[in-house]
């Protein structure tokens, strides 16, 4: 199985700062990444998918980039709605695997 | 518009079995793979498998190989996911998420609410 690993497990930021969030596979994955955000409660909703294409509907602000085994997600200038925690899934190949998880929380 | 509208919550007792639907709607079922995720509470997110609802083969983690089941009904548009044997570790959120085709590789665009499942004597 291909492991993600993603780091920082956790991070504390203000409204308005920049924050990355790192995402590596245990083998070359290519491009096959995806990423979500999930709040409390809820489902997970869909952010960016083969590592650098934004999901329609979702602010500009969110970017990924990456290939192979590094990726890396980028929110531009947080805001207050951001606060949540972040997982990475690779969908190369069988079974598809996770991150498990950055939560962003306000400082 | 797309909604996956998920059965509600279960207890169960050890060794016994669940069956979580999930009902599509805003699309056509059949054009698209439907995956189970499952979640801990508190933890990350775990792959269970996928089925395509065209032809109704099936796809299952290592994992969950001989204790999940997953199927369709076309005719109401809706999936099914069982898995039997349970124990105290399947006290989880399982989630039933529609899989958007890109370049041949599948991404989870819509989600179902999730169906709290509790394994409990």
């Amino acid at each position: 199985d291909i492991h993600m690993t993603q780091s920082p497990s956790s991070v504390s930021a203000s409204v308005g700062d920049r924050v990355i969030i790192t995402c590596r596979a245990s083998q070359g994955i290519s491009s096959w990444l995806a990423w979500y955000q999930q709040k409390p409660g809820k489902a997970p909703k869909f952010l960016i998918y083969a590592a650098s294409n934004l999901q329609s509907g979702v602010p500009s602000r969110f970017s990924g980039s990456g290939s192979g085994t590094d990726f890396t997600l980028t929110i531009s200038s947080l805001q207050p709605e951001d606060f949540a925690t972040y997982y990475c899934q690779q969908t190369n190949s069988f079974p598809y695997t996770f991150g498990q998880g950055t939560k962003l929380e306000i400082k | 518009q797309v909604q996956l509208v998920q059965s509600g919550a279960e207890v169960k007792k050890p060794g016994a079995s669940v069956k979580v639907s999930c009902k599509a709607s805003g699309y056509t079922f059949t054009g698209y793979f439907m995956h189970w995720v499952r979640q801990a509470p508190g933890q990350g997110l775990e792959w269970m498998g996928r089925i395509n609802p065209n032809s109704g083969g099936t796809n299952y983690a290592q994992k969950f190989q001989g204790r999940v089941t997953m199927t369709r009904d076309t005719s109401i548009t809706t999936a099914y996911m069982e898995l039997s044997r349970l124990r105290s570790d399947d006290t989880v959120v399982y989630y039933c998420a529609r899989a958007r085709q890109w370049n041949n590789k599948y991404y989870f665009d819509y989600w179902g609410q999730g169906t709290l499942v509790t394994v409990s004597s």
